[in-house]
């Protein structure tokens, strides 16, 4: 089975630009969460979505939206871009009925300049 | 609010038992993980505390105590490859990670 993918893994803004990242996730899970990760504030979640419905938030400001099509492919955006957003920006999917377990992509490192 | 506070760092040598321990207020969650990234690399998951106690998968072991708000990951036969960053989180309507902890293991 493949594992999480995320796409791009690189990309370079500028400030005030918006950016969309991507994320398909394990055959089968409808669970996909976002992630935001820095050196300062270490792993943040941001918010899951399921069956096409966002789920949960964490606290990030209204500029972090992301949707999730029906074939459980999710995409995060991000507008208005700040020099702050720079991180390792990370999605996991979880199957229906699993022990709790995330699976998570490789992730997409986001530099704004 | 909740945090969850581990050590920055631990250094051990191969062959070594290392424990890396994970302090957490929060109101309320289902149970514990403990995630494993190495540099550059996506977490991936070790192991899950639903109830007190120890639970142990290979050479990897972790406990929860849940009246001390407590919870560690015990790592026995330390192998190089085990060099890496480790994650507690607790599991609520989502995840929330600890700090997290450099695992440096030395020949």
């Amino acid at each position: 089975k493949a594992g999480v993918t995320q796409t791009p893994r690189y990309l370079i803004k500028t400030r005030g630009q918006q950016v969309t990242l991507s994320c398909s996730p394990i055959s089968g899970h409808r669970s996909v969460s976002w992630y935001q990760q820095t050196p300062g504030q270490g792993l943040q979640f941001l918010f899951e979505y399921f069956s096409e419905t966002q789920r949960n938030k964490g606290n990030f400001p209204g500029r972090f939206s992301g949707r999730q099509f029906s074939n459980s492919r999710s995409e995060m955006n991000v507008s208005t871009l700040e020099l702050g957003d720079s991180a390792l920006y990370l999605c996991a999917s979880a199957p229906p009925a699993g022990n709790n377990e995330q699976f998570f992509g490789p992730g997409t490192r986001l530099t704004v300049l | 609010g909740q945090s969850l506070e581990q050590p920055s760092e631990v250094t051990a040598v191969e062959g070594a038992i290392v424990q890396i321990n994970c302090t957490y207020q929060t109101s309320g969650f289902y149970g514990l993980s403990w995630y494993q990234q190495h540099d550059g690399g996506a977490p991936t998951f070790l192991s899950y505390n639903a109830l007190d106690g120890l639970e142990e998968t290979g050479r990897f072991s972790s406990f929860l105590s849940r009246s001390d708000s407590y919870g560690y990951l015990l790592l026995q036969e330390l192998q190089m490859k085990d060099s890496a960053s480790y994650f507690c989180a607790v599991n609520t309507d989502k995840l929330i990670f600890g700090t997290g902890t450099r695992l440096q293991v030395f020949p």
